[in-house]
């Protein structure tokens, strides 16, 4: 069975620190790799995708992805309590359409002033 | 990014009854996808809707008990029939864009299902 792991936390950072979420899948082909976030009672919003070996960045985030230890990672830089959240990661196991994720259970981040 | 709307928003069902989930995407879509998110769960797939063809459904889940609707580019209807407790969830509509060689995959705002 195709999995994504993730630490279910609650992960507890600072106001401005670093927050580290991490990842790991189970299907070695898997190509693309996703991090929502998802507040209590909302639906699930995209903040990156990413599908090549190394990091991206985006604004506050960095997403990083190494596929020989099959690991994704979302960097939160400059943490705000606004990012307290559920951070789910999700892949897209070879072989597989577009659409059909694979989800973690998701890590629960707490960010105190 | 598509903008994807649902109704109804919540619902408090009671059990042995049926409920139709609606879909709207504010831009034509070749594939919507419908997931569940159980209380305290991650997300789960449920089936692909296809625009003119049966939707396909992933394992554990049936047509009889999940039957979808497809009728245009645009909308996808998911019906939870005979309910009961174990239904309660959170239900979410989702479509892709392509970006190359990835995409970025939406979700709905959710109905979220209590079944008494």
């Amino acid at each position: 069975q195709k999995e994504v792991e993730q630490n279910s936390g609650p992960l507890s950072v600072p106001e401005g620190a670093i927050a580290s979420l991490n990842c790991t899948y189970s299907d070695r082909g898997s190509q693309s790799f996703f991090w929502y976030r998802q507040y209590s009672g909302k639906s699930p919003e995209l903040i990156m995708f990413i599908y090549s070996n190394g990091d991206k960045e985006d604004g506050r985030f960095t997403a990083q992805l190494n596929k020989a230890s099959q690991y994704v990672s979302l960097l939160i830089r400059d943490s705000q309590p606004s990012d307290s959240a559920t951070y789910l990661c999700a892949a897209l196991p070879e072989g597989t359409s577009y659409g059909k994720l694979t989800f973690g259970q998701g890590t629960i981040l707490t960010v105190h002033p | 990014s598509a903008v994807i709307s649902q109704k109804p928003s919540r619902d408090i069902c009671q059990r042995g009854t049926s409920l139709t989930i609606q879909c709207q995407v504010d831009s034509q879509v070749t594939m919507m996808f419908w997931y569940r998110q159980q209380p305290g769960q991650s997300l789960t797939l449920i089936a692909t809707a296809n625009q003119g063809s049966e939707a396909t459904y992933e394992s554990g889940f049936v047509i009889d008990k999940f039957p979808i609707s497809r009728p245009n580019l645009t909308f996808s209807t998911l019906t939870v029939s005979n309910m009961s407790p174990e239904d309660s969830s959170i239900y979410l509509c989702s479509v892709y864009s392509d970006r190359g060689p990835s995409y970025e995959q939406y979700f709905g705002p959710g109905t979220r299902l209590t079944v008494t």
